[in-house]
């Protein structure tokens, strides 16, 4: 399968918690992107890293990338129940978009 | 500025009947994606179109499913005959595809189920 792994799978987390996710992909990228999945809004992206950058914030958002290990991470700080939603990784090599399999992210409040 | 927009939203057909799902990406958009997206994984891509000519189209099963740009516009999904497995909900995304951005925006999706 082409598709990276995410870690975990699922999360489960009190409101106001941070939520970390990773994500270990497989091809050689320009970018990595992480998008948000729910059933209100559908697929929708969040922040794209280069791949010669290291860390990059957006609001609650933190992205860190090690293209050594092939891998990223995504921590979401003071979460909120509308955080809850499933998140992806997605390697992007030569424009093609690959998804990875996913965190599905459970705010409680 | 309008989203991605597709048709139909549900489709239920029968197996071994045919199905064609439409799609037209954000005006400008060079890249066109059509992804798979069975219930509780990632979407997997079937096929990439670069203005209207494929880019990749190494996941696309060929032997049923076929894919057109029409003028590197307006795109259309087809699958023929289906199967019950062919159950997934079929994205379209674009993006402007270059080194300006590759951010993808996404439709709502067409969910097919095959009975």
């Amino acid at each position: 399968s082409q598709q990276g792994e995410e870690d975990p799978q699922a999360l489960s987390i009190q409101e106001g918690e941070n939520a970390t996710m990773n994500c270990s992909y497989k091809t050689s990228i320009n970018n990595l992107q992480w998008y948000r999945q729910n059933s209100g809004r559908g697929l929708v992206h969040l922040i794209l890293i280069r791949s010669n950058e290291r860390e990059k914030h957006s609001g609650r958002l933190r992205v860190t990338l090690d293209t050594s290990k092939k891998s990223s991470s995504l921590l979401i700080t003071a979460s909120r129940a509308a955080d809850t939603a499933s998140y992806f990784c997605v390697e992007d090599s030569s424009y093609k978009l690959i998804f990875g399999s996913g965190t599905r992210l459970l705010v409680r409040p | 500025e309008a989203g991605v927009a597709q048709s139909p939203r549900y489709k239920i057909i029968e197996k071994r009947q045919s199905v064609a799902f439409w799609c037209n990406p954000i005006s400008g958009h060079a890249t066109l994606y059509w992804y798979q997206q069975i219930l509780g994984q990632g979407p997997k891509l079937l096929i990439q179109f670069q203005n209207n000519g494929v880019v990749d189209d190494s996941q696309l099963p060929k032997d049923r499913f076929s894919a057109e740009r029409l003028k590197g516009v307006d795109s259309t999904l087809k699958i023929q005959p289906a199967k019950l497995e062919d159950s997934a909900v079929y994205l379209c995304a674009s993006s402007l595809g270059n080194l300006i951005g590759t951010e993808a925006f996404f439709g709502q999706g067409t969910r097919l189920t095959v009975v």
